[in-house]
């Protein structure tokens, strides 16, 4: 069965960086696409970007552009997404989310990883 | 950069219909999703592709895109149907994927 599993919950503090994985199974990994999604306290879903497992390509929201880096390894079918110069408003729950196509729906998520940025 | 807009709470009774709008630029020329969310817990598509359903999902709910709107349709709503549902669409002229704000049903 597809099985997307996150790394657990992390503590920074503003300024410093936090890299969360998501480790891939039960399926073809070079053939979908993984988005990460980010949903802060009582707040909405937003999109942060993808990346192209088989080519490792990515395409990143504006808003991120610059401070987030999405990587994979295909020898341990995980991804990686790392977030640079973190703040407070970057308290959220962070999932990964896999889709068949850039326009495709997301079929399964991540458990989430909650990062937490206090001083 | 493309907008979707939905209302933040929607009620209604057990066994009735819930309409869920997602309004958007000529989003009847794009692929929409729709994710119910509970608290706690991951995300789950209920619709893609404007109305169709994914293995597992109940009849129940169903969707439609036209225009500058689609809608969420739950029928005959349960109080498990209560949590936030999210729209999504891909905006190919900005290359995002968009989320709506969200709207949270709430059964009565």
């Amino acid at each position: 069965q597809v099985q997307l599993v996150q790394s657990g919950a992390e503590v920074k503090k503003p300024g410093a960086s936090v890299k969360v994985s998501c480790r891939a199974s039960g399926y073809t990994f070079t053939d979908y696409y993984m988005h990460w999604v980010r949903q802060a306290p009582g707040q909405g879903l937003e999109w942060m970007g993808w990346i192209n497992p088989n080519s490792g390509g990515t395409n990143y929201a504006k808003k991120f552009q610059g401070r987030v880096t999405m990587t994979r390894d295909t020898s341990v079918t995980t991804l990686y997404m790392e977030l640079n110069r973190l703040a407070s408003d970057d308290t959220a729950v962070y999932f990964c989310a896999r889709a068949v196509g850039i326009p495709a729906q997301s079929d399964y998520w991540g458990q989430g990883t909650l990062v937490t940025v206090s001083s | 950069s493309y907008v979707l807009t939905q209302p933040p709470s929607v009620s209604v009774a057990p066994g009735q219909t819930a309409r869920i709008t997602c309004g958007g630029n000529s989003i009847g020329s794009k692929g929409v999703h729709w994710y119910q969310v509970r608290p706690g817990q991951a995300p789950v598509v209920v619709v893609y592709d404007d109305d169709d359903r994914p293995s597992g999902i109940p009849e129940r709910f169903s969707g439609s895109n036209s225009g500058h709107t689609a809608t969420l349709t739950i029928s005959r709503v349960e109080a498990g149907d209560e949590a936030a549902y999210y729209c999504q669409v891909w905006d190919s002229s900005g290359h995002e994927v968009v989320f709506g704000g969200g709207t949270k049903v709430t059964v009565l």
